[in-house]
């Protein structure tokens, strides 16, 4: 069964700063990782998809990296700004489902 | 449409009663989810639909839970005799295709069960 789990849970940065997020998952046999961003409450934006034969995709200041064979990915956020404060998730397809991890909030104050 | 609508955004309900929540995919998407967010808590996995299909069901808590799509697109899911604790965000999500394709989120319909 996959389990996927994000660290840190929460991050709270000052403005500029670069970031990585992190998200580990159990079964390596996904089709594809995305990741999300949740503003309080309201849906999921998607932010990067990843294809199993990827390595990486940029977008913007963002960076995702997947690592199947160790079963990480991680975000990178580039100068970071306040509009950047949301909870960050990443999801994992495989069989036929999203597993998603528990998010890490992420509050970047001025 | 532009994106995956859901209805309402809102909804109180008595405890007891019956309610109904909507899904609007993408035009032209196949794939269909369900999810669940509680306060505090990660997503849910409810229901998927390929089609008119739903190859799994195993997420839904209980009997009172049901969905169903047709026409290949709009999805109700239905949850009877409501109780406090399905009070939540009800969030759907559709794709092209079950696999290689990403997921576009609806808003959610946030259900207070009272």
């Amino acid at each position: 069964k996959q389990e996927v789990t994000q660290i840190p849970a929460a991050l709270s940065v000052p403005e500029g700063e670069n970031l990585v997020l992190n998200c580990s998952f159990t079964d390596s046999a996904i089709y594809n990782l995305q990741w999300f961003r949740q503003d309080p409450g309201k849906g999921l934006t998607s932010l990067l998809l990843i294809q199993s034969s990827q390595r990486e995709q940029t977008s913007g200041r963002l960076n995702a990296s997947l690592d199947k064979s160790s079963g990480r990915s991680t975000l990178y956020i580039a100068a970071s700004q306040p509009g950047d404060s949301a909870t960050y998730l990443c999801a994992a397809f495989n069989t036929d489902k999203l597993i998603f991890g528990t998010g890490t909030r992420l509050q970047v104050f001025p | 449409g532009a994106g995956v609508s859901q209805s309402p955004s809102n909804k109180v309900t008595e405890k007891g009663k019956d309610v109904e929540l909507r899904c609007d995919p993408i035009s032209g998407h196949t794939a269909l989810y369900w999810y669940r967010q509680s306060l505090g808590q990660g997503l849910e996995f409810l229901i998927y639909f390929q089609g008119n299909s739903a190859p799994d069901k195993s997420g839904l808590p209980s009997d009172r839970f049901s969905a169903e799509r047709t026409g290949g697109s709009v999805s109700t899911l239905t949850i009877q005799r409501t109780q406090q604790e399905d009070s939540a965000v009800y969030l759907c999500a559709s794709s092209f295709t079950l696999y290689r394709m990403g997921y576009t989120f609806g808003s959610g319909t946030r259900l207070t069960v009272v």
